[in-house]
């Protein structure tokens, strides 16, 4: 089956860390761009990170620049996210995302919350 | 960074008729060279990931329903349901992937009046 599969999420208290992973599978995984992208309780999506297929390319939003870092595995089909200095604005469900240019398969999402 | 707006926020539709949602780009999202539109369309229902709809600003993608269409180029762009149904209940967001950061609008409400 194609699909992507999140997880890593939790509770954290602020100033904290946390990595989150997205295992691929069903689809020849170094292919393709991953994305993540974010929604926070209430509100509508916002994209995070993006990672391009050969590693070669990282994007972040200026939101999370210098506290979050993507990265890909490409032998275990597997994107992380490494989130650190978490703040509460930054409590969201997060998803992985395929990207071909725009975002044809979508994980279930893993929530983060930071709170203390 | 590229702004999108959506018009309404919010859009109360009776079933078996027609919802139109309206999105704006700050700066043209059509590249010259190919004359494609980079913008797509996702629905997203509470509970579930977002799902693809639209891409190239009017391509549907595989298994969505005839009744979405995708339309307009450079700065507008529309997404119409042309007959609502129970199951199209949902936030409907346009995306452009013309550069980075990749925005979103902020999200269309379709409810059943």
């Amino acid at each position: 089956e194609v699909q992507l599969l999140e997880s890593g999420g939790g509770l954290v208290q602020p100033g904290g860390s946390l990595r989150l992973s997205c295992a691929a599978s069903g689809f020849i995984f170094a292919n393709y761009d991953v994305t993540w992208v974010r929604q926070a309780p209430g509100k509508g999506l916002e994209w995070v990170s993006g990672i391009s297929s050969s590693v070669a390319g990282t994007h972040h939003a200026d939101s999370v620049k210098g506290r979050f870092t993507i990265s890909r595995d490409n032998s275990k089909n597997t994107v992380y996210l490494q989130m650190d200095s978490l703040r509460a604005e930054d409590t969201a469900l997060y998803y992985c995302a395929r990207n071909f240019w725009y975002y044809d398969l979508w994980g279930r999402g893993t929530l983060v919350t930071v709170s203390s | 960074d590229i702004v999108m707006t959506q018009s309404p926020d919010s859009l109360p539709v009776s079933l078996g008729e027609r919802a139109t949602i309206n999105c704006k780009s700050s700066q043209s999202v059509l590249y010259s060279s190919n004359n494609k539109n980079y913008l797509a369309w996702y629905q997203h229902k509470p509970g579930q990931p977002p799902k693809l709809l639209i891409y190239w600003a009017s391509i549907r993608e595989s298994g969505v329903p005839d009744r979405f269409n995708g339309s307009g180029a450079g700065t507008d762009f529309t997404l119409t349901i042309s007959s609502l149904q129970t199951e199209d209940v949902a936030v409907y967001y346009c995306q452009q992937y013309y550069e980075t950061p990749r925005t979103f609008g902020q999200g269309t409400k379709l409810e059943i009046k």
